[in-house]
């Protein structure tokens, strides 16, 4: 079967630095998401990778390796704000994306 | 209007009633996606539509019913539902529904409760 696992919750500090992992094991790849999801929201694309390396986009960025069916979502300076649901998914071979349960980030003071 | 809505945001109904969500793009997308999300679970995806036409339904029973009368509008008609339908309903969509980047946009989410 296809699955994608990523840390149910996590906490971290304002100012800090947080690192969210995602597996995955899918019947093909092409190309993975992270997407961020605020309480009572609509979830909202942050990154995407389809080749290994890592993508920088301000204070976020993306790492993905393809032959360890491994990414991790890196927030820097954390704000209050960044507190939301952090959602894994992968395209797989048939084009369809399969989703990570997302990983809860709460930040305190 | 911008983006993805949904309506209603809110919906409470009883087993036996018989309701319907609503959603709109305005993004000029050919592909639009109804998914259910619980608590602590992955994104559930019910139905896809390109271009009006079904093309993917995940063994959704027959008490949700889609509609895709045009690209921009997309319907979930809701009858003799089950408490363990009670879920958030988002409601996406993206320009294909093939290729390798294939950004989804989402709505708000309808916060359903089957009482």
């Amino acid at each position: 079967g296809q699955n994608i696992d990523q840390p149910t919750e996590m906490t971290a500090t304002e100012g800090a630095i947080v690192q969210i992992n995602c597996t995955y094991q899918t019947s093909g790849f092409n190309g993975l998401f992270w997407y961020q999801q605020h309480a009572g929201e609509a979830p909202t694309f942050l990154s995407y990778n389809v080749l290994d390396g890592l993508e920088e986009k301000g204070r976020f960025s993306s790492f993905l390796s393809r032959s360890k069916g491994y990414s991790y979502l890196l927030l820097k300076e954390l704000q209050m704000k960044d507190s939301a649901s952090y959602l894994c998914a992968v395209t797989d071979s048939n084009y369809q994306l399969i989703w990570g349960a997302g990983t809860k980030l709460i930040i305190k003071p | 209007e911008t983006g993805v809505t949904q309506t209603p945001r809110h919906l409470v109904m009883g087993m036996t009633n018989k309701k319907s969500l609503k959603c709109e793009q305005h993004l000029g997308h050919n592909a639009m996606y109804w998914y259910k999300q619980s608590a602590k679970k992955p994104l559930e995806l019910m139905f896809v539509y390109s271009l009006e036409e079904r093309v993917e339904n995940n063994s959704v029973p027959s008490r949700f019913s889609p509609e895709c009368p045009n690209s921009s509008h997309l319907f979930l008609h809701l009858h003799t539902l089950q408490p363990e339908d009670s879920a958030l309903y988002l409601c996406a969509s993206s320009e294909e529904t093939s290729g390798n980047y294939n950004e989804q946009f989402f709505g708000p989410g309808t916060r359903l409760t089957v009482l």
